[in-house]
């Protein structure tokens, strides 16, 4: 079926090191939406891209949508403790045509801060 | 409340029982979806719905797993003659739904943790 692909699957970092998920659809998405999963937590809405070659700033975080709309990335600037935790792609797929709310989850990266 | 809310938080149960979880959407949110994570791993779509209808059961496992809404807010997901092999976590979501061309952000509840023993 329809997916996107996420990478890396982990990325264990120093305190103060960047950090970069990736994804990647081979269909052009309309949208794509970034979750944060905390340890022991549920998912928790960050951004959502819409127009080609968009870019996001929230403070250390820079989200990019490719200009093709069919990769996205999630860039963190100089790491915290505070942002363990599993970050999630998901982009909506249409089914025959016809558009509806669902949305198809990247397999996350998992990402760990050395203090 | 202000969130979503899923009961319980935590069930154990003996292989071959029903169980029945249960989702409380934001109020106003029409869709609704449920996911379900095994630990350490993503979110694998279950079923969605829209108001009361479910235009997407396509990620059920098998017909041991249905799911319900009803008055457009609370759903049930029910899983017949567990099996070991559910012991996951079960995550609801809500959202306004599709508007237009631009997708809303689901909000999630704290999740269900099954354990099948």
């Amino acid at each position: 079926g329809q997916q996107v692909m996420q990478i890396p699957q982990y990325q264990h970092v120093q305190e103060g090191e960047d950090f970069t998920t990736y994804c990647n659809s081979s269909t052009t998405l309309s949208n794509i939406q970034w979750y944060k999963q905390r340890p022991g937590g549920h998912p928790v809405f960050l951004i959502q891209l819409v127009k080609s070659g968009e870019v996001k700033k929230q403070k250390r975080l820079t989200f990019q949508f490719g200009e093709a709309k069919k990769n996205s990335s999630l860039h963190i600037t100089a790491t915290q403790t505070t942002d363990v935790g599993t970050y999630f792609c998901a982009a909506p797929f249409n089914a025959g045509g016809t558009s509806y709310g669902k949305l198809t989850f990247g397999q996350g990266t998992i990402l760990t801060v050395h203090p | 409340g202000a969130g979503v809310s899923q009961s319980p938080s935590n069930k154990v149960t003996e292989k071959g029982k029903d169980v029945e979880l249960r989702c409380d959407p934001i109020s106003g949110h029409t869709a609704l979806y449920w996911y379900r994570q095994s630990l350490g791993q993503g979110l694998e779509f279950l079923i969605y719905f829209q108001g009361n209808s479910a235009p997407d059961k396509s990620g059920l496992p098998s017909d041991r797993f249905s799911a319900e809404r009803t008055g457009g807010s609370v759903s049930t997901l029910t899983i017949q003659r567990t099996q070991q092999e559910d012991s996951a976590v079960y995550l609801c979501a809500s959202s306004l739904g599709r508007i237009l061309y631009s997708n809303q952000p689901q909000h999630f509840g704290d999740g269900t943790r099954l354990s099948i023993l």
